[in-house]
């Protein structure tokens, strides 16, 4: 039982490339999340899903693209990079959207953009 | 709007001292809290929770107490280790999203 995956662990794009960051679980969680984690700020949320086929944007999504075409996967893609997106991401995945039983978080993709 | 505020640190402690890590939220509905932990290098790990008032979350030596009068989670531990250093993040959870605070760092020394 893995938890939930990323990849890659790190990555360094110039400003103009697109990316796709990964993300799969396989715990059958219906709720995914990707979010940016950078200094003083905590974690903002950038988009989610509540199951395969439905996604929706969350506070901060300019820039960000997502698809849930299945259960397990939840790929996030950098459109353009611009250096205002170097940022720690990380995936998590839950049960259900109103679950109390907290969130499992992957190890997370430093990215950086020069 | 939604949001958690959290105890600015650094904190750096002596070991086998008292931890409180203060947090409060705000929050349209009726939040699950959390308070999560991340040591260097990795992802955020659940470290208690509790979902309903009056609630008290443990895990490790550590706790909170859900306490919706003054909507607060305040996280709490007795006798800290080194191996405690990391940085904590208090969160909670209503509808469709986690709202984590600005997060902790805790350093202990031995």
């Amino acid at each position: 039982n893995a938890g939930v995956t990323q990849t890659p662990k790190f990555q360094v794009l110039k400003t103009g490339q697109s990316m796709t960051l990964q993300c799969a679980q396989d715990m059958n969680h219906e709720y995914m999340s990707w979010y940016r984690q950078d200094p003083g700020m905590g974690l903002r949320l950038i988009h989610y899903s509540v199951g395969a086929g439905i996604t929706d944007q969350g506070e901060v999504p300019n820039g960000y693209n997502v698809s849930r075409s299945t259960t397990e996967d939840f790929p996030l893609r950098l459109l353009s990079a611009a250096p205002s997106q170097t940022s720690v991401y990380f995936c998590a995945s839950s049960k259900g959207i109103t679950s109390g039983t907290g969130g499992f978080f992957g190890q997370g993709t430093r990215l950086t953009v020069v | 709007g939604d949001s958690v505020t959290q105890m600015e640190g650094p904190v750096t402690l002596s070991e086998e001292a008292f931890l409180t890590i203060n947090c409060t939220y705000t929050a349209t509905g009726y939040p699950s809290l959390f308070w999560y932990v991340q040591y260097p290098g990795e992802g955020l790990q659940l470290l208690l929770k509790a979902t309903k008032a009056d609630d008290k979350g443990s895990n490790k030596g550590f706790e909170a107490t859900y306490r919706k009068e003054t909507t607060s989670f305040h996280l709490e531990k007795g006798s800290v280790q080194v191996s405690d250093s990391a940085v904590y993040f208090c969160a909670h959870y209503t509808g469709n999203q986690f709202y984590f605070g600005t997060g902790t760092s805790l350093t202990v020394i031995p």
